[in-house]
């Protein structure tokens, strides 16, 4: 069975604080993508990554950076956590056969900056 | 540039009658479309795709969707709601050599 699993369910941190979500897969997939969600704005795509070391700006970049050493794995870094930030963050990846590929969503977690 | 529409940010229905969830898309070329479900606090679950092989396409759940090109529609479908398929929808389209598109997103309520 696919798994995409992220670090926290929920997260609870404070101005100005620098926050790492960190996101692994195991299935091998090139592709891994962070988004936050926000109600009534759906998904956002904030960055993602199509090799290790490589990393492409999304929709809405400011703010976050990222980081891929390995294949498995996708960090999504605040480097200065401010309560706008606060949302749910979803990681997914996804393979490269094409585009009937599934992207595949971890569980969510749930940012709050105090 | 890509796009999905979902008429409806919020539906309701009653337990036991029919589930429709539109989707729209724009498309210049052959699309791929997705749609997955998010049950509360939880990531998005794929719940069915099509991919060229047949328009009506059986999902996960007892759900379905046709894809209707002179339309550009998606829309899902299930015949009997269940108190557990209140969620969150999705539709999505794959462009080729693109990133997903997903379309808003519409809350499903089922009522008793």
């Amino acid at each position: 069975d696919v798994k995409v699993t992220q670090s926290s369910r929920y997260l609870v941190k404070r101005t100005g604080e620098k926050v790492f979500l960190e996101c692994v897969q195991d299935m091998d997939h090139e592709n891994m993508f962070w988004y936050r969600q926000d109600p009534g704005l759906g998904l956002r795509l904030i960055y993602f990554s199509y090799d290790v070391k490589m990393k492409e700006k999304g929709d809405i970049p400011e703010g976050y950076s990222v980081s891929r050493e390995k294949k498995e794995r996708f960090s999504l870094i605040l480097e200065s956590a401010s309560t706008n930030q606060t949302s749910m963050y979803l990681c997914a990846s996804r393979g490269t056969s094409g585009p009937t590929d599934t992207q595949y969503f971890g569980p969510g977690t749930r940012l709050t900056v105090l | 540039a890509q796009s999905v529409t979902q008429l409806g940010s919020h539906v309701s229905v009653s337990e036991g009658a029919l589930v429709l969830l539109r989707c729209n898309y724009s498309s210049s070329v052959p699309p791929y479309l997705f749609w997955y479900v998010q049950y509360p606090n939880q990531g998005l679950q794929l719940l069915l795709k099509y991919t060229s092989a047949a328009t009506l396409v059986k999902g996960i759940n007892g759900f379905e969707a046709e894809f209707k090109k002179s339309e550009t529609s998606f829309h899902l479908t299930k015949p009997s709601a269940h108190m557990s398929d209140a969620a969150e929808y999705f539709c999505a389209v794959s462009p080729p050599g693109q990133n997903f598109v997903f379309g808003p997103g519409t809350r499903l309520s089922v009522l008793p």
